[in-house]
This record gives structure tokens, sequence and C-alpha cells, in this order.
């Protein structure tokens, strides 16, 4: 199975938006509405931000917020915070094949 | 709250078998799923496998052949064992637990350990 296709970068200031995608197929994400979305900062272990494409665990601020149209899904994250500069990677259930993670997303707070 | 502890060796010979252990503290794995991933350097995350505390497992199609994870309840400890390995497996590798949060559904992975790192060498 192929990793899913993620952006490698994406920018924004402080207060803007910024919107990762998270391309697959018909056997990951446009199969199932079982996307995740993890967050990695430098040197640390991923931390679970969303699960079934737009839920979040508690904790998560709901500045973080999911979707999914066809084969793509996307990660928004609103009012962005110096603390939001990461990497974001997406996952999908996929199937017998259990789970694929996407290519990561370096997100960068202007 | 629960938590995850990843050990074992940080340097392994090409061709030999990687063997790790995440202890798991705060919960039992009497209960859910339990994974393994790997990140190599630099590089993104692979999903490897899970086992069930009742014993089924679920691998990646492509490591399939390779991979063996299991668990002991009395140590409350689960295990990766990967064969015949290559510098392609040099990675960080991560255990985490995986829960099922909607019915019905996939366990997700929402509790990860720090990571050990495993470098393929001779």
């Amino acid at each position: 199975q192929s990793a899913l296709t993620q952006p490698p970068s994406a920018s924004g200031s402080p207060g803007q938006s910024v919107t990762i995608s998270c391309t697959g197929t018909s056997s990951d994400v446009g199969g199932y509405n079982y996307v995740s979305w993890y967050q990695q900062h430098p040197g640390k272990a991923p931390k679970f931000m969303i699960y079934e494409v737009n839920k979040r665990p508690s904790g998560v601020p709901d500045r973080f917020s999911g979707s999914k149209s066809g084969n793509t899904a996307s990660l928004t994250v609103s009012g962005l915070q110096a603390e939001d500069e990461a990497d974001y990677y997406c996952s999908s259930y996929a199937g017998i094949n259990g789970y694929v993670f996407g290519t990561g997303t370096k997100v960068t707070v202007l | 709250q629960v938590q995850l502890q990843e050990s074992g060796p940080g340097l392994v010979k090409p061709s030999e078998t990687l063997s790790l252990t995440c202890t798991v503290s705060g919960g039992s794995i009497s209960s859910y799923h339990w994974s393994w991933i790997r990140q190599p350097p630099g590089k993104g995350l692979e999903w490897i496998g899970y086992f069930y505390y009742s014993g089924s497992t679920n691998y990646n199609p492509s490591l399939k052949s390779r991979v063996t994870i299991s668990g002991d309840t009395s140590k409350n400890q689960f295990s990766l064992n990967l064969s015949s390995v290559t510098a392609a497996d040099t990675a960080e590798y991560y255990c985490a637990r995986a829960r099922t949060l909607g019915v019905p559904g996939p366990p997700y992975m929402d509790v990860w350990g720090k990571g050990t790192t495993v470098t393929v060498s001779s």
C-alpha cells in the first residue's frame, strides 16, 4: 500500500488559517470515514488530534478541524499559534491492509 | 493515565532479528489493541501492526512476512519482533495504544510512547 499524499509544507501568519490536504484512494481515504490526524513536534512522539474525519479527542483545541471529500481529507488549523508549528500526518484505515499514513506536512508559523 | 515505554537494543546487525518491548503502566493490556509504528530518519510514519489482547493480530502487508507482535499479560508488556533486518529498518520505533472511539469503527492510535531509536548496522 502506498503512503497518502500530503504537501511537503504549508505556512501562515499568527491568527490566520492553514489547510493541509491528504489524498488517497478508494481503498483507504475514499472508502472509509476513518481518517485521523497527528501532530508531531521535533524529537517528540506524534499526538492524536482528529479521528473519524472530523472528531476531536478530549483536550484538542477546536481550532483544529477536519473534513473529507472523495479520496481527499483535509485538516484546517484556524487562528494559528506559534505552538502549532509542527509536522502533521494524516492516517486512514485501509480495511484488511490495516492503516496507511500520509507523507507528512511541515507547518510553519511565519 | 496510561503511559507506554519502549525498550530494546539500539543497534542490530543486518540479517538478525530486531526485538523491542513496550511496557504499559496506568492501564492493562487486557483491553484495547496495542500497536507498533516506525519512522525512518527524516521520513514519515509507517504502521507496522497491532495485536489484540485476545491474541488476534493484524500486520502491514509489506512487513507481514517478517513481523510478529505478541503480548505478555503477566508483565503488562507487548513485543515486536522483526526478522532479517536491513539498513532500511533503521528507524525510530513507537508503541501505541489503539482504542475504538466510534461504534462501529477501527481502533485509533491515541496514546504513544516516546519512541526508541534502532540502527541496523554491522
